[in-house]
C-alpha cells in the first residue's frame, strides 16, 4: 500500500541557517512525488514536483527536493531559511494507478527564531 | 496564476443538518478532488471526479457525502446531516490530468456544533 511518513513532527531553525526536511514513501511503481506548503489558515501550496530525470529538483521560495530511489526518500532542503517559511510542509506521493489519488504524511511543522 | 477558489471560507452548522462546500477548480483542468484535514491530523483524500463521475473515493466518503458538477464551472461537496466529527478543513483541488499535480484552494473549515 502506498504511504508517506515525514519522520519529524516539529523542527526549529535559527534564520539563515540550513534546512532538511526527511520525507519516506513507499509505493510500489515509479512515484510521483511532491512537497506542499501551508501556512496557517491558508491552502496548500505546490513547492515542487518529481515525476521522472534529474532527481535533484528545484521548486519556488529557493527549495529544493532528491529523490533517492535507493533510499526511498525525497527530502526538502533550503539552504537558508527564512522567517516566512514558518508553516506546515507536506509530502505526497501521487498514485497514478488509483485515479490520480494523493497520499499525504503527516507533515513537519517548521518554526524559524531570530 | 489561475486558482482553486472556494466558498464559503468558514462554515459553522449544528448537527444533523446539511451544508455544500463550493468549490470552482481551475478552468482547464480535468479532475476535481475533496480532501479533508482534521484539526492536527494530516490530510486526508475524500474522492477524485472525472468526467462527471466519482473515479475513486475512500472509505471517509460514505453515504452522507455526495459530489456534484452541477454546470461547467462548480464543484461541490454535499454532507447530508453532519455530524460532530465531521469538523475539519476541506480541500478543494483540480488537475490537468492524470500525473499532474493537485492545485490546492484555501479550504474551508466546517464546524460542526
Amino acid at each position: 500500500a502506498q504511504s508517506v511518513t515525514q519522520p519529524d513532527i516539529h523542527i526549529t531553525v535559527s534564520e539563515g541557517a540550513s534546512l532538511e526536511l526527511r520525507c519516506n514513501y513507499s509505493y510500489g511503481a515509479t512515484p510521483y512525488l511532491f512537497w506542499y506548503v501551508q501556512s496557517p489558515g491558508q491552502g496548500l501550496q505546490l513547492l515542487l514536483k518529481y515525476f521522472s530525470g534529474d532527481t535533484l529538483v528545484q521548486g519556488i521560495k529557493g527549495f529544493e527536493a532528491e529523490f533517492k530511489r535507493s533510499q526511498s526518500s525525497f527530502n526538502l532542503r533550503k539552504p537558508s531559511v527564512h522567517w516566512s517559511d514558518a508553516a506546515e510542509y507536506f509530502c505526497a506521493v501521487g498514485a497514478t494507478d488509483t485515479g490520480n489519488q494523493f497520499y499525504f504524511g503527516t507533515g513537519t511543522s517548521l518554526t524559524v527564531i531570530p | 496564476e489561475p486558482e482553486v477558489t472556494q466558498t464559503p471560507s468558514h462554515q459553522v452548522t449544528q448537527m444533523g443538518q446539511e451544508v455544500i462546500l463550493r468549490c470552482v477548480p481551475i478552468s482547464n483542468h480535468l479532475y476535481f478532488y475533496w480532501y479533508r484535514q482534521i484539526l492536527g491530523q494530516k490530510v486526508e483524500f475524500l474522492v477524485s471526479f472525472y468526467n462527471n463521475e466519482i473515479s475513486e473515493k475512500s472509505e471517509i466518503f460514505d453515504d452522507q457525502f455526495s459530489v456534484e458538477r452541477p454546470d461547467g464551472s462548480n464543484f461541490t461537496l454535499k454532507i447530508r446531516s453532519t455530524k460532530l466529527e465531521d469538523s475539519a478543513m476541506y480541500f478543494c483541488a483540480s488537475s490537468l490530468g492524470v500525473n499532474s499535480p493537485l492545485h490546492f484552494g484555501n479550504g474551508t473549515r466546517l464546524t460542526v456544533t
